[in-house]
């Protein structure tokens, strides 16, 4: 059966700190990898895309990687803030904008 | 840019009641739109492709006739949860991506629509 699990519900870590989150599929084929800002009460805020022929992609503070051998996307907040606690979600899109999501990982910075 | 709205932020209403749900594309024409569901904890969950003049395409498991979906405008989809029971409480979310559907571009969501069914 087709599953995205993302590794933890919740991860707490300190201020200053980088954050990874890590996002595994099986049987799925993407054509991009995309991930998802969300907080409480509100819809996802889109963040990052990485497509299947690309290995990295950096967005200011955020990086994200995409390994489809192992099937498997690690997403990196570096010098986390407390503003960057949320819920974050990844999704894959295996073509016409439909996107399957994960459980999302509820991360808590830490002053 | 690529702002979407979605109307009523919540509903609270007893059993029985039909509730429409309104997701407004307002800085962009949208040809398809995306209704999915989100239970607490839980991930979202397609429900269903609304496209612009034609019928919308359900996702397996989901009643069409239970959720109706109306895209007569390239600015304006509906969602109808007619019937509501309290098991369709939910966190209901609408999304448009402003290239289409197969511009492989990120898609833009609302703030959602929190249902809760007495």
């Amino acid at each position: 059966s087709q599953k995205i699990e993302q590794n933890s519900e919740a991860l707490n870590i300190q201020e200053g700190k980088t954050a990874t989150l890590t996002c595994n599929y099986t049987n799925y084929s993407p054509a991009y990898l995309q991930w998802y800002r969300q907080d409480p009460g509100r819809g996802p805020v889109f963040l990052l895309l990485i497509r299947e022929n690309e290995k990295e992609k950096r967005k200011e503070r955020l990086k994200v990687t995409f390994d489809t051998t192992l099937k498997q996307s690690l997403f990196h907040i570096t010098a986390s803030q407390p503003a960057d606690s949320a819920t974050y979600l990844c999704a894959l899109e295996t073509g016409a904008n439909n996107l399957f999501f994960g459980t999302g990982t509820r991360l808590t910075v830490i002053p | 840019g690529a702002v979407v709205s979605q109307h009523p932020s919540r509903v609270i209403c007893k059993s029985g009641t039909s509730v429409k749900i309104e997701c407004r594309s307002l800085d962009f024409q949208a040809t398809t739109m995306f209704w999915y569901r989100q239970f607490p904890k839980q991930s979202l969950m397609l429900m269903a492709t609304s496209n612009e003049g034609s019928k919308a395409t359900y996702e397996q498991g989901v009643e069409k006739d239970k959720f109706l979906i109306n895209h007569a405008s390239l600015t304006l989809s509906t969602l109808t949860v007619t019937s509501a029971h309290p098991e369709d409480s939910s966190f209901y979310i609408c999304s448009a991506s402003p290239g289409g559907r197969f511009s492989n571009q990120p898609q833009h969501f609302g703030d959602g629509t929190r249902l809760s069914i007495l």
